[in-house]
């Protein structure tokens, strides 16, 4: 079963605001709102950003954001800072064989 | 604090099996759902399968049925993953992560990575 589809990689400078696209189907991100992104950074374990489509976990910072329209989530940051750099996954539920589903990654740099 | 700590690298010839552990602390065991993600070098996050620790009950990914094992031990709070039939492909950082949710991993650990060479 193929990947939700991310960008490969988006940049730009501090204090803009990026947005990452994260397409699906009608079987993951647009039936269901079990949308999660997670950032992580070189060597180290993913940390969870936001959940169901828009929550934001106690201690992410509020720069982070999540909506959904149709079969295509995005994650927005907001202010972006140098410790933003990362690599960028979002994971869906997916009503198949498959319980959950990630993107394939999307690669920020900050210019 | 929950943490998920995680067995140490394992080097394994084509054709064995790797069994990688995870021991949970900082939380009620069978309160979380224990998955597992891999992560081949230079690559992205593949998810494999997932555990109820209070009944057992496992879902695979359709592409590890057959090669997957997920277990369970609720005295030492530890959860498994057995990887059968290796092959260089499954070389990869694996990773177990917990959540109250069968859809999302909240906490991870912090990874073991498993090299696939005859």
């Amino acid at each position: 079963q193929s990947a939700l589809t991310q960008p490969a990689s988006v940049s730009g400078s501090p204090g803009q605001s990026i947005t990452i696209s994260c397409t699906g189907t009608s079987s993951d991100v647009g039936g269901y709102d079990f949308v999660s992104w997670y950032q992580q950074h070189p060597g180290k374990a993913p940390k969870v950003l936001i959940s169901e489509v828009s929550n934001r976990p106690s201690g992410v910072s509020s720069r982070f954001s999540g909506s959904k329209s149709g079969n295509t989530a995005s994650l927005t940051i907001s202010g972006l800072q140098a410790e933003d750099e990362a690599d960028y996954y979002c994971s869906s539920f997916r009503s198949s064989s498959t319980l959950v589903v990630f993107g394939g990654g999307t690669k920020v740099t900050v210019l | 604090q929950v943490q998920l700590v995680q067995s140490g690298a394992e080097v394994k010839k084509p054709g064995a099996s790797v069994k990688v552990s995870c021991k949970a602390s900082g939380y009620t065991f069978t309160s979380q759902y224990m998955h597992w993600v891999r992560q081949a070098p230079g690559q992205g996050l593949e998810w494999m399968a997932m555990i109820n620790p209070s009944n057992g009950d496992t879902f695979y990914a359709q592409k590890f049925q057959g090669r997957v094992t997920m277990t369970r031990d609720a005295s030492t709070r530890a959860v498994y993953m057995e990887l059968s039939s290796l092959r260089s492909d499954d070389a990869a950082v694996y990773y177990c992560a917990s959540s109250i949710t069968r859809y999302r991993q909240d906490y991870w650990g912090q990874g073991t990575l498993v090299t696939v060479s005859s």
